[in-house]
């Protein structure tokens, strides 16, 4: 599975946007776009994935650039239950496991 | 569902005594993971199964590790003799399928400490 580059970390404000982004200029053709998060002191949970196009879901939005090189996780309005780090993973047909890197870490503010 | 439960949720021991973690997947899932993570290491895939089969145990650090499945509701990951650079969260996860499109779930972990 190809490499991904995420930040560090960031910081939001309550009830503000969040935009994550998240690099992979060596994604292959079938490779999809998985995001997955891990708020403190749990398992990581999936938040959302993609292959080309935009995705939204209850938890998040998904914009993929139209090369794919890169793409953005959207929190539409961060909360404090928001904060967690943040894992951008790319998977191909043949994956089976998850291969995490350090991801980001998001605080989010009152 | 309960989703994946883990057991125990924390664990203290001394150095040279044998581990036993366990993790119960969710009913109709076909594949299960163990990660480790560690703040040096993060997640690691140590293992993981088809069908309660080993299919890759590469991430397995030593062969004072083990893990087996002998059902499709039970896996077991062993640690013996255990050592204090094992101490670590353990998680254990499952999935329906495998390929791009799998998602996977999470339990709550097992912190390990060995003292």
């Amino acid at each position: 599975d190809a490499k991904t580059t995420q930040p560090n970390s960031m910081e939001s404000n309550e009830e503000e946007p969040v935009h994550l982004p998240c690099n992979h200029s060596t994604i292959s053709g079938t490779d999809y776009i998985h995001w997955y998060r891990q708020l403190p002191s749990q398992g990581p949970e999936y938040v959302i994935h993609g292959l080309t196009s935009n995705v939204n879901n209850r938890m998040a939005s998904l914009a993929i650039a139209e090369d794919r090189k890169s793409s953005t996780l959207i929190l539409h309005r961060a909360t404090l239950r928001d904060a967690a780090v943040y894992y951008c993973i790319l998977k191909g047909q043949a994956g089976t496991a998850l291969i995490f890197g350090k991801g980001t870490t998001l605080s989010v503010s009152s | 569902d309960a989703g994946v439960i883990q057991s125990p949720r924390h664990e203290v021991t001394e150095m040279g005594q044998e581990v036993t973690l366990r993790c119960k997947p969710i009913s109709g899932h076909d594949y299960l993971f163990w990660y480790r993570q560690t703040m040096m290491r993060g997640l690691e895939l140590l293992i993981y199964f088809n069908n309660n089969v080993p299919i890759d145990d590469s991430g397995m650090p030593e062969d004072r590790f083990s893990a087996k499945m002998p059902n499709a509701s039970f896996s077991t990951l062993k640690i013996q003799p255990s050592e204090p650079r094992d101490s670590a969260v353990y998680f254990c996860a499952s999935s329906l399928r495998r390929g791009a499109l799998d998602t996977q779930y999470f339990g709550p972990g097992t912190r390990l400490t060995v003292l």
